[in-house]
């Protein structure tokens, strides 16, 4: 069975500090997609990054940065020097290559609430 | 380039009534799929439309159906609404094997 688990439910900071957001998965697949979304109260779904289970990369945009571990089925998020806006609910996110796992399989979410 | 559009922004219905919700994707993407996020359950996902066709289903009951339309919009129509189904229904859309991208919502509230 796919799953994936953020478990820490809500983190608050205050702003400039670094926060790294959890993610662990689980699939039988060999090959699969990993993302993060963003939801602010808006309530719609910001695609943040898209990562292909062969690529174990890390990569780094700005003041975000995220780190795959395929040893541990860990794709973390972190972060740098937060800011208010960053405020939001981050989902991480499961998918597969087609057909019937082509559909994205979200965690619980974590809501990130920067203080000013 | 305009993101995905989602229609209405806000639905209030009654229980045992049908609403339909529906959804304009980016140009060019084919794919539409269908997620519900309530209170307490995440997001599910719902339904995939890929070139007119329904492409897979989540474990939701038949009450929830959907089509694609030649344009590649989609509806989504929930019949016997249940208190229940009260959640926030999004859109994404999707061109060949690239990401989702979601749309703004719609908000169905079951009285």
């Amino acid at each position: 069975a796919q799953k994936v688990t953020q478990a820490q439910t809500e983190i608050s900071v205050v702003e400039k500090e670094d926060v790294t957001l959890d993610c662990v998965y689980e699939t039988r697949d060999t090959t699969y997609y990993l993302f993060w979304y963003k939801q602010p109260p808006s309530g719609e779904l910001v695609f943040l990054i898209r990562r292909n289970s062969f690529d174990e990369q890390n990569e780094i945009s700005g003041r975000y940065s995220w780190n795959f571990q395929k040893s541990t089925s860990s794709f973390n998020f972190t972060i740098t020097a937060s800011q208010v806006v960053d405020s939001a609910v981050y989902f991480c996110a499961l998918g597969g290559y087609g057909g019937a796992t082509n559909k994205l399989i979200f965690g619980t979410g974590t809501l990130l609430a920067v203080q000013p | 380039e305009a993101g995905v559009t989602q229609s209405p922004t806000h639905l209030i219905k009654t229980r045992g009534q049908q609403a339909t919700l529906r959804c304009s994707p980016i140009s060019g993407h084919t794919s539409v799929y269908w997620y519900q996020q309530a209170l307490g359950l995440g997001l599910q996902f719902l339904l995939w439309y890929d070139e007119g066709e329904e492409r897979n289903r989540g474990n939701f009951p038949p009450r929830f159906s959907g089509r694609q339309f030649p344009n590649y919009s989609s509806e989504l129509n929930v019949n016997a609404l249940e208190l229940e189904d009260s959640a926030l229904y999004l859109c994404a859309s999707r061109k060949g094997g690239e990401e989702q991208f979601f749309g703004p919502g719609t908000r169905l509230t079951v009285l």
